[in-house]
């Protein structure tokens, strides 16, 4: 099976800092994405990746950057974190058997709760 | 851009009993890809059902079905014989053609009422 996975479940860190927030897949997939998923909100696309150092803002990319210098891994990275950034963060990686095939398929990581105080 | 509405923020059936998730969508495009994804209070994401605009007969998965209306743009989801395992929030999800990422709805929380 394939494998997301990131590197904390649950994260408290301060305003000002600087935070990391690591996604690994174990299948070579090309593309990945970043979401925050927020109540009321649902889920939310940050930043995604369709291949190594390519990146491209979703919705909501503010305050936000990526970093994905190896296939398997894409960073998340908060530059000054903020209070209004706490929110559950989920990662998520994709095949590409081609273009609306069924056996395209979206994996999920288990989300990082991350607390900004 | 695109957009998922789901109207229902929360929904609760009697167990063993049916319930209908609804969820619309707006997009100009005409080739599409439509999904519900569940997340129980484990947070995994897990695929229930897929839908492709272009095939014009319902998704069914077991106990989970769609009613897809292209023209209204609707897309609901029906869960018959409701289990306590389905108590979960639901998301409604659009992609685009082409290597796009998945749009997704705010969510209806199901809970199931023994």
């Amino acid at each position: 099976d394939v494998k997301v996975t990131q590197s904390s479940r649950y994260l408290v860190k301060r305003t000002g800092e600087k935070v990391f927030l690591e996604c690994v897949q174990d299948m070579d997939h090309e593309n990945m994405f970043w979401y925050r998923q927020d109540p009321g909100l649902g889920l939310r696309l940050i930043y995604f990746s369709y291949d190594v150092k390519m990146k491209e803002k979703g919705d909501i990319p503010e305050g936000y950057s990526v970093s994905r210098e190896k296939k398997e891994r894409f960073s998340l990275i908060l530059e000054s974190a903020s209070t209004n950034q706490t929110s559950m963060y989920l990662c998520a990686s994709r095949n590409s058997p081609g273009a609306g095939s069924t056996n395209e398929k979206l994996f999920f990581g288990s989300g990082t709760q991350l607390s900004v105080l | 851009a695109q957009t998922v509405t789901q109207s229902q923020p929360e929904m609760s059936v009697q167990e063993a009993e049916t319930v209908t998730l609804s969820c619309t969508y707006d997009t100009s495009e005409s080739d599409y890809y439509l999904f519900w994804y569940k997340q129980p209070p484990s947070r995994q994401m897990i695929l229930v059902i897929r839908q492709e605009a272009y095939k014009q007969q319902n998704a069914t998965e077991n106990r989970f079905s769609v009613n897809f209306q292209k023209a209204a743009k609707s897309f609901s989801l029906k869960i018959s014989d409701s289990q306590l395992g389905d108590a979960a929030m639901y998301f409604c999800a659009y992609r685009g053609s082409g290597n796009t990422p998945l749009v997704f709805g705010k969510g209806t929380r199901l809970s199931v009422i023994a």
